[in-house]
């Protein structure tokens, strides 16, 4: 299985960075996950990482280091509507599910 | 493109009574199915997953069942709910490289 960590709430400033962390602890690492959630609507798919560095994305970049099991999403000019659950999720091919296990959320709250 | 839906929406019902939520993907075929719960400020909890028609495979032992009856068909049940299984239930496929693709949810509220 899976142990998966990240901050459950951040706070930020309209215009501004905010780096979001997630480590993870897995037997069989095979990808990361960052996924996007507005209050009471379904997770929606932001970013996928199976080898390490950066992947950009517009406004969103995701990072990953798999020999230390972490990985961060990056949200640049932040604007009022990026304030929403962050979700990290990780899949391990131990098994052979390859199914991702999900973290519990990092909640953003942007302000003005 | 591929699209997925699932309903009803919202529902409520009361303790004992059946349950049945379902969820059809179109612009696919034989995809991965999986059933997600999440409880009130809690993370998403797999409940079952599916890799083809009549087979599932289920992660936690609970009141819950589930059935694949054709190929992009995936159905929720519950023959006497309880008040724990309120919550957010997300039905989702897997796409390109395993990526899961999340419905619109519902919202079952047991009274």
């Amino acid at each position: 299985g899976q142990n998966i960590d990240q901050p459950t709430e951040m706070t930020a400033t309209e215009g501004a960075i905010v780096q979001i962390n997630c480590t993870y602890q897995t037997s069989g690492f095979n990808g990361l996950f960052w996924y996007q959630q507005h209050a009471g609507e379904a997770p929606t798919f932001l970013s996928y990482n199976v080898l390490d560095g950066l992947e950009e994305k517009g406004r969103f970049s995701s990072f990953l280091s798999r020999s230390k099991g972490y990985s961060y999403l990056l949200l640049k000019e932040l604007q009022m509507k990026d304030s929403a659950s962050y979700l990290c999720a990780v899949r391990d091919s131990s098994g052979g599910s390859y199914i991702p296990t999900f973290g519990r959320g990092t909640s953003l709250i942007v302000h003005p | 493109s591929q699209t997925i839906h699932q309903w009803p929406a919202t529902l409520v019902q009361p303790v004992g009574s059946p349950l049945s939520l379902e969820c059809t993907v179109e612009g696919t075929s034989n995809p991965n199915l999986y059933w997600y719960r999440q409880a009130a400020g809690r993370g998403l909890q797999l409940l079952f997953y599916s890799v083809g028609i009549g087979q599932i495979s289920s992660e936690v032992p609970q009141n819950l069942s589930a059935s694949r009856p054709q190929d992009r068909q995936f159905i929720l049940s519950s023959k006497k709910l309880l008040l724990s299984d309120s919550g957010f239930y997300l039905c989702a496929w897997a796409g390109a490289g395993n990526t899961i693709y999340f419905g619109e949810g519902s919202w079952l509220t047991v009274v």
